[in-house]
């Protein structure tokens, strides 16, 4: 079964910096990836995918995330945050076809904090 | 389109009593889930729904059990709340089981049981 490891719970970062939160799942054969957001006191938004093709992807709103087959990694890149970015940030796996439903492997999440 | 959406925002339960929330979803999607989120634990998968009266378990189903009368409404109910049920509960429903497909979530429901 999958695995998905948030390398960071929290990231504190100022506003204009750049940031970068790890996310790596464990190896598979064939793999779809998922950035989720969730704002205070919000439900969890889809922020970007990777399901195949070209390696990067991005969000319309500056983020971008690069699958690494190698690394089995896919981290989460901005090079420049404001502070209405502060918001916790899950990394999604979607297993293999299990029991006839979509299943989700999260990880704990990382809690991003932009400080002016 | 209002998505999906969960009653009640916030609840306070005794150790013992029982409650339900109510998941509704406007997008004609098949698959519905409930998930509990714990502080340093990502979403845990608690049961799911493939369909208008089907219902299965996922990761965490003790002390839960959940509905699935209409295509639109999944039920989630405590019959006897246990302080170890406080957590945030999330809704979602996917279009597909496509592994490929996103979820989309409803805003949550806080639950304290003391």
């Amino acid at each position: 079964a999958q695995s998905v490891t948030q390398l960071d719970s929290q990231v504190p970062v100022f506003e204009e910096a750049p940031v970068e939160l790890r996310c790596n799942y464990s190896s598979s054969v064939s793999v779809y990836l998922f950035w989720y957001v969730q704002y205070p006191n919000q439900g969890l938004q889809l922020l970007l995918k990777y399901l195949s093709g070209s390696t990067l992807v991005k969000s319309i709103n500056g983020f971008e995330a690069e699958f690494n087959k190698s690394q089995t990694s896919f981290h989460l890149r901005k090079p420049s945050v404001h502070i209405s970015d502060t918001a916790e940030y899950f990394c999604a796996v979607s297993d293999k076809f299990s029991g006839g439903y979509n299943k989700l492997i999260f990880g704990a999440g990382t809690r991003l904090a932009v400080h002016p | 389109n209002a998505g999906v959406t969960q009653t009640p925002k916030f609840r306070v339960l005794k150790t013992g009593q029982s409650m339900t929330l109510l998941c509704a979803q406007d997008m004609n999607h098949e698959y519905m889930y409930w998930y509990r989120q714990d502080p340093g634990m990502g979403l845990r998968l608690i049961h799911y729904s493939v369909g208008e009266g089907t219902t299965a378990k996922g990761e965490v189903p003790d002390g839960y059990n959940v509905s699935r009368l209409k295509k639109q409404n999944f039920l989630l109910g405590l019959e006897s709340a246990a302080p170890s049920q406080t957590s945030v509960y999330f809704c979602a429903s996917s279009y597909s089981a496509h592994r490929t497909y996103e979820q989309y979530f409803g805003p949550g429901t806080r639950l304290t049981v003391t």
